[in-house]
């Protein structure tokens, strides 16, 4: 069966500060996809990035950059210089194949509060 | 394009009463499922289809109904809702079953059961 742990419930930062959201998973498969989404106070869901099992480069997208670790089966994700704008839930989903394909298995989401 | 859309936002109901939860997606994309989103919870899957015509349940499934006539729709039915159906509910798509799609979110429907 798939997990993921997002350990961390809440976090508040001050405005211009780095923060980092873990991200833990488990799974039997080799091959499966690791996904960060982000829910704003309006509600929608908003993908932010796609990783696959095979690749562990880390990704950079302006403030926002991943950190894969299948040595210790981690997905973690750090916002540089963080802005009130980022003040949301981060979800992290696993997908695999014995899974059940496209079915996506959620983390239970991480409050990140950034203030002035 | 709309990209995937549901109807509808908001709804309160009566323990007992039925209603269905719209979800559509002009995107051509073949699946389709149901998350629930409930506090401390991340979101759960409740029911979802790789085609028209093709329907399983995921993890949490026991009161609720779903059906694919078309490809673009994927009606949601709570047949008697109970209060352990409030929640926010979501509908998702893809272009595929396979695990590297990245599923596309509608807005959500905040349902509450009194």
């Amino acid at each position: 069966a798939q997990k993921v742990t997002q350990a961390q419930t809440e976090i508040s930062v001050v405005e211009k500060e780095d923060v980092t959201l873990d991200c833990v998973y488990e799974t039997r498969d080799t091959t499966y996809y690791l996904f960060w989404y982000k829910q704003p106070p309006s509600g929608e869901l908003v993908f932010l990035i796609r990783r696959n099992s095979f690749d562990e480069q880390n990704e950079i997208s302006g403030r926002y950059s991943w950190n894969f670790q299948k040595s210790t089966s981690s997905f973690n994700f750090t916002i540089t210089a963080s802005q009130v704008v980022d003040s949301a839930v981060y979800f992290c989903a696993l997908s695999a194949f014995t899974g059940g394909g496209n079915k996506l298995t959620f983390g239970t989401g991480t409050q990140l509060k950034v203030e002035l | 394009n709309a990209g995937v859309t549901q109807t509808p936002k908001f709804q309160v109901l009566k323990t007992g009463q039925s209603m269905t939860l719209q979800c559509a997606q002009d995107m051509n994309h073949e699946y389709m499922s149901w998350y629930r989103q409930d506090p401390g919870m991340g979101l759960r899957l409740i029911h979802y289809s790789v085609g028209a015509g093709i329907t399983d349940q995921g993890e949490v499934p026991n009161g609720y109904n779903v059906s694919r006539s078309t490809t673009e729709d994927f009606p949601l039915r709570l047949l008697s809702a109970a209060p352990s159906q409030t929640s926010v509910y979501f509908c998702a798509s893809s272009y595929s079953n396979r695990v590297n799609n990245e599923q596309f979110f509608g807005p959500g429907t905040r349902l509450t059961v009194l």
